[in-house]
């Protein structure tokens, strides 16, 4: 079974600051990869996801990953945040060929300061 | 846009009552799940649907039970509601051509 590491629960960082949100994940087949993000009393909605192709996804609002597969590694990052990227993101993993089924990390909580 | 929308927000209800978590999609998605979401633990996968009267347990189902009469709704049931029930329910269908899961905004679930 796949299973996805998110390594820091909670992320303080400053306003114009860079940010990078970890994400590990292991699985004995192929996977793809996502970064959702909630937005506080919503639902998730999708930043960015790795299918195919380059490692390095762009997605909305700056943000961009980088899929490294010798480390199993999903690792978010936006160079110069702003207070309205206050939120909690999710890491998540479907395995190829198996449905739409996702597994998620535990969550990343970002708390941008002025 | 996409819409998912989720019959309450807020759900207050006591030991032992049956409780219905209804959620619609307009997308006419084939394929919709269930999570709950607490603390620390992400989100975990209660039940999934790939089609009308089709179900298909997750990673944490005891409990729970599904219905899926119409392709655009899919209800989630808790049989006898018990306080460790108590948490964020999330509902989700999924795009599969561009294998995006779009969410409803949550039921913020209470059991007293």
């Amino acid at each position: 079974a796949q299973s996805v590491t998110q390594l820091d629960s909670q992320v303080p960082v400053f306003e114009e600051a860079p940010v990078e949100l970890r994400c590990n994940y292991s699985s004995s087949v192929s996977v793809y990869l996502f970064w959702y993000v909630q937005y506080p009393n919503q639902g998730l909605q999708l930043l960015l996801k790795y299918l195919s192709g380059s490692t390095l996804v762009k997605g909305i609002n700056g943000f961009e990953a980088e899929f490294n597969k010798s480390q199993t590694s999903f690792h978010l990052r936006k160079p110069s945040v702003h207070i309205s990227d206050t939120a909690e993101y999710f890491c998540a993993v479907r395995i190829k060929a198996a449905g739409n089924k996702l597994t998620f990390g535990g969550g990343t909580r970002v708390l941008v300061k002025p | 846009d996409v819409k998912v929308t989720q019959s309450s927000r807020y759900l207050v209800k006591r030991t032992g009552e049956k409780v219905f978590l209804e959620c619609v999609q307009d997308m006419d998605h084939e394929n919709m799940f269930w999570y709950r979401q607490d603390p620390g633990l992400g989100l975990r996968l209660i039940y999934f649907s790939y089609d009308v009267k089709m179900k298909e347990k997750g990673d944490i189902p005891e409990g729970y039970s599904v219905s899926r009469e119409k392709k655009e709704r899919f209800s989630l049931i808790l049989e006898s509601a018990s306080t460790n029930q108590t948490s964020m329910y999330l509902c989700a269908s999924t795009d599969s051509y561009t294998d995006t899961q779009y969410f409803g905004p949550g039921t913020r679930l209470t059991v007293l």
